[in-house]
């Protein structure tokens, strides 16, 4: 079975600074999509970024981006220019190619101070 | 707007009764949707998989008669909470995939709190 470590609980981060939250995964597999969501107070899932396993490139999403190491199983999310709407609940997420159920992490809380 | 749905968003059941939750895929059909629970400061957990007009798959650990799951149609997924204990009140959320046309992308619903007293 696969599993999605997350190993930072708490994160603090200063308004307009960079931040990286760190995400490693356990699978067999070589076919996957790897994703990192944001969950603030309401507890709505949010998706912030994807990336599919195939792809070397890392993915972008605006100030998000990810630094995607295959070999070494892991899965880390930068947010630059940080900002107090980023604080919330971030947790990664595993998904088999063939299947559509995810996998989290444990999830880290991330502060941003003004 | 939402694409998921899930209804009602918050319940208060006496111990002992039962208590359903709907997940609706508003503007897609899906084959197959997920159920799963979120206890405070924690992680979501997949408790089960609602397939389309078949049984549920349920996760290890999870009480399958406990957790009554009806797929009956191809935009709806019901949870039912029997015999509901305080040790069950938690935060309970679904997603279902739009399907291969697009990328499969999984929409989450905007959860359910159960709080069992």
């Amino acid at each position: 079975a696969q599993t999605v470590t997350q190993s930072q609980p708490e994160m603090s981060v200063q308004e307009a600074e960079t931040v990286t939250l760190s995400c490693t995964y356990d699978t067999s597999e070589s076919d996957y999509y790897l994703f990192w969501y944001k969950q603030p107070p309401s507890r709505q899932m949010i998706l912030v970024i994807r990336q599919e396993a195939y792809k070397q490139q890392n993915a972008t999403e605006n100030r998000f981006s990810v630094n995607f190491q295959k070999a070494a199983k892991s899965f880390s999310l930068k947010i630059s220019d940080s900002q107090l709407g980023d604080a919330a609940m971030y947790f990664c997420a595993y998904r088999s190619y063939n299947n559509n159920d995810m996998r989290f992490g444990a999830g880290t809380r991330l502060t941003v101070k003004p | 707007g939402a694409v998921v749905s899930q209804h009602p968003s918050w319940v208060i059941c006496k111990s002992g009764t039962s208590v359903k939750i709907e997940c609706r895929s508003l503007d897609f059909q899906a084959t197959t949707m997920f159920w799963y629970r979120q206890f405070p400061k924690q992680s979501l957990m997949l408790m089960a998989t609602s397939n389309e007009g078949s049984k549920a798959t349920y996760e290890q650990g999870v009480e399958k008669d406990k957790f009554l799951i009806n797929h009956a149609s191809l935009t709806l997924s019901t949870l039912t909470v029997t015999s509901a204990h305080p040790e069950d009140s938690s935060f309970y959320i679904c997603s279902a995939s739009r399907g291969e046309s697009s990328g499969n992308t999984i929409y989450f619903g905007e959860g359910s709190w159960l709080t069992v007293v």
